[in-house]
């Protein structure tokens, strides 16, 4: 069963920095590419970052350029998202999503979401 | 960046009606779309892909058709568990946006 586990939500402070990570298991995780996704409270789903299978490629929204880093460890199975010089407007539950690039392009996995809150 | 317009933004409907929602593109992204279904709480559901192929394990009531720029989702036969938000997305080229999302009401 493929199962993919968000964890390091938190309430930090504007300017502030917060990790993000999820355990992917059930599949072979170094055969797919991963996909964080957030949205907002009350608000629509908004793609965030893609990172290739072997973390060559990487893909960001233009609102986190510069601030978000997504990485993968293939060994540990595991996925994260890097965020510095947070804002408010990153106030979201962020989700992993396992991305079949080929052939059909769909995320048919997703996590639980983990809870980021940007306040002072 | 290509734009996803998804209409309507809410839509009253009761059990056992048709409802069709649309997602255009600002751009032609071929058949790159996706649909997907959340409810409260919980992660979204791939619903089709590839516009208009059906997901493993997805009641058949759901439709996707469209190419080029303009899509639809018809759910037939409105059942109980269909009162959801259903999001576009296109997989066309990064970013992989998503519509602004429909939510389908009890009359």
């Amino acid at each position: 069963e493929v199962q993919l586990m968000e964890s390091g939500g938190d309430l930090v402070q504007p300017g502030g920095s917060l990790r993000l990570s999820c355990t992917a298991s059930g599949f072979t995780f170094s055969d797919f590419w991963m996909t964080w996704i957030r949205q907002a409270p009350g608000k629509g789903l908004e793609w965030v970052a893609t990172i290739k299978k072997d973390g060559s490629e990487k893909y960001y929204v233009d609102s986190v350029k510069g601030r978000f880093t997504i990485s993968r460890d293939n060994a540990e199975t595991s996925l994260s998202l890097h965020m510095n010089s947070l804002r408010v407007e990153d106030t979201a539950v962020y989700y992993c999503s396992r991305y079949e690039e080929t052939p059909r392009r769909l995320l048919n996995y997703w996590g639980q979401g983990t809870l980021v809150t940007v306040s002072s | 960046d290509i734009q996803m317009t998804q209409s309507p933004s809410s839509v009253s409907a009761s059990v056992g009606d048709r409802v069709t929602i649309t997602c255009r593109a600002s751009q032609h992204i071929g058949g790159w779309l996706a649909w997907y279904q959340q409810k409260p709480g919980k992660a979204p559901k791939l619903l089709i892909y590839a516009a208009s192929t059906l997901q493993s394990g997805v009641p058949s009531r759901f439709t996707g058709s469209g190419s080029g720029t303009d899509f639809t989702l018809t759910i037939n036969s409105l059942q109980p568990e269909d009162f959801a938000t259903y999001f576009c997305q296109h997989a066309n080229s990064f970013p992989h946006t998503f519509g602004g999302g429909t939510k389908v009401e009890i009359k």
